[in-house]
C-alpha cells in the first residue's frame, strides 16, 4: 500500500536562511513523487514532480526537491526562504506502474520569519 | 485561463439536508477527484472518476455520491450530511492518458459546516 509521511508539522526557519521540508514514502511500484504547496484560504498548486532520471528536481518559486531512493525520500529545499514561503506544503506519492491514485501526507507547515 | 471551478466556497447546513457542490474543469482532463481535508489528516480521497461514466470509491466514500455525465464536470453529493462531514472539500482533475504523471490541478476548496 502507498502511504507518504511529513515527519514535522511546522517548520521555522528566518529569512534568508535555506530551508527543508522532510518526506518519505512508500510505494511498491516505481514511485511518482509531488510537492504541492497551499496558501491560506486557496486550493493546492503543483510545485515540482519526480518521474524519472536526475536525482535532484527543479520547480516553481525556486524551490528543488532530492529524491533518494535507498531512504525513500523527497526533502523539499530552498537555499533561501521567503517570507512569501510561508505556506502549508504537502508531499504526495503515486504508483507509476500502475493506477492513478494519489496519496497525500498529512502536511508540513512553514513560517519564515522576517 | 485554465481552471478548476468549484462551488459554493462556503456553506453552512444543518443534518439531512441534501447538498451538492459543483466543480467543473475547462482542460479537457479525463480524471477528476474530490479531496477532504481536515487538519493532521492531509488530504484523503472521496472518489474519482477516470473518464465519463466511470466512477470509484476513494479512501473515504461513505456518506458522498458522485456523478460524471459530462467530461467537465464532477459534481459531489451529499444525500444526508451529518456532523462529521464538516471539513474542507477540495476537487481536482489531471490528464490520465498513457505517459501522463498525473500533477493535479485543484479548485479553490469548498468549506462545509453542518450543524
Amino acid at each position: 500500500a502507498q502511504s507518504v509521511a511529513q515527519p514535522e508539522d511546522q517548520v521555522n526557519v528566518a529569512e534568508g536562511n535555506p530551508l527543508t521540508v522532510k518526506c518519505t514514502y512508500s510505494v511498491s511500484g516505481n514511485p511518482y513523487l509531488f510537492w504541492y504547496v497551499q496558501y491560506p484560504n486557496r486550493g493546492l498548486q503543483f510545485l515540482l514532480k519526480y518521474i524519472t532520471g536526475d536525482n535532484l528536481v527543479k520547480g516553481s518559486y525556486g524551490f528543488e526537491a532530492e529524491f533518494n531512493k535507498s531512504q525513500t525520500s523527497f526533502h523539499l529545499k530552498k537555499p533561501s526562504a521567503l517570507v512569501s514561503d510561508s505556506a502549508l506544503y504537502f508531499c504526495a506519492v503515486r504508483d507509476g506502474t500502475g493506477g492513478f491514485k494519489t496519496i497525500f501526507g498529512a502536511g508540513t507547515r512553514l513560517f519564515v520569519k522576517a | 485561463e485554465a481552471q478548476v471551478t468549484q462551488n459554493p466556497r462556503y456553506l453552512i447546513t444543518v443534518t439531512g439536508k441534501k447538498l451538492t457542490v459543483t466543480c467543473s474543469q475547462n482542460m479537457n482532463h479525463e480524471y477528476m477527484s474530490w479531496y477532504r481535508q481536515d487538519p493532521g489528516l492531509g488530504l484523503r480521497q472521496i472518489y474519482y472518476s477516470m473518464n465519463v461514466e466511470v466512477t470509484d470509491k476513494g479512501d473515504v466514500p461513505e456518506g458522498y455520491k458522485v456523478s460524471r455525465k459530462e467530461k467537465r464536470n464532477f459534481p459531489l453529493i451529499l444525500e444526508s450530511p451529518s456532523p462529521n462531514q464538516t471539513s474542507l472539500y477540495f476537487c481536482a482533475s489531471s490528464m490520465s492518458g498513457t505517459g501522463n504523471t498525473g500533477e493535479l490541478f485543484f479548485g479553490e476548496g469548498s468549506r462545509l459546516t453542518v450543524l
